[in-house]
């Protein structure tokens, strides 16, 4: 079965980037009924959803990142990707990846696979 | 501020019936599947529930889920100390983005 691991620097300095990779195992993530996700917990704080992409490339950011965040996936490294720009303290957080098994009929794109999750400390 | 809105807390004695409730709205539950994920501590989160009432193999059917109109609610029978932790509805929203609620911390008394 799939698992999942973020990887990434756990201190950034404010206004810097963050890039975070997730490393899948155990099967490919090329799967037309998959969808790839990011969404974090800050410290306190609820779930947060960041990005969405599915199988046919349509990719979806939360609009209150929108312009700082960026998405990828690498089908041929069985790896997807986050980058979040000009970072502030209220983006640390722990990193979560997931995998979504995306229902066409029902438009159901629930999370069904996360990683361990990787906490990311915004700090100079 | 959540786009989904969940109780703070809920709690409940073992064996014990809780539900936990998820308020949104027609563009997001009324339109859309709803999930729940259940985050115990020091895991990671785990899917629950997905389309509202479906269950991912290997969860027990102590929990169910249910939708009507723009609210949702998780239902956990038979309570066990091993289910405290913090739960979360989710959910699509026209606006084309996810939204998840605020969670919601169950204690098992």
């Amino acid at each position: 079965h799939l698992q999942l691991q973020e990887s990434g620097p756990g201190l950034v300095k404010p206004s810097e980037a963050l890039s975070l990779t997730c490393t899948v195992s155990g099967g490919s993530i090329s799967n037309s009924s998959y969808c790839w996700g990011w969404i974090r917990l800050p410290p306190g704080k609820g779930l947060e959803w960041i990005a969405t992409i599915y199988y046919s490339g349509s990719t979806y950011y939360n609009p209150s990142l929108r312009s700082r965040v960026t998405m990828s996936v690498d089908t041929s490294k069985n790896q997807f990707s986050l980058k979040l720009t000009s970072v502030t303290a209220a983006d640390t957080a722990v990193y979560y990846c997931a995998i979504g098994h995306y229902d066409v009929l029902t438009g159901d794109d629930a999370f069904h696979i996360w990683g361990q999750g990787t906490m990311v400390t915004v700090s100079s | 501020q959540s786009v989904l809105t969940q109780p703070p807390s809920v709690s409940g004695t073992p064996g014990q019936r809780v539900t936990i409730s998820c308020s949104g709205s027609r563009s997001n539950i009324e339109s859309n599947t709803v999930n729940w994920y259940q985050h115990l501590p020091g895991t990671a989160p785990k899917l629950l529930i997905y389309s509202h009432n479906q269950r991912p193999s290997g969860v027990p059917d102590r929990f169910s889920g249910s939708k009507s109109g723009t609210s949702a609610s998780l239902v956990i029978s038979g309570l066990q100390s091993e289910d405290e932790g913090d739960y979360y509805c989710a959910a699509w929203d026209d606006s084309l983005w996810g939204v998840f609620g605020g969670g919601t911390k169950l204690t098992v008394l």
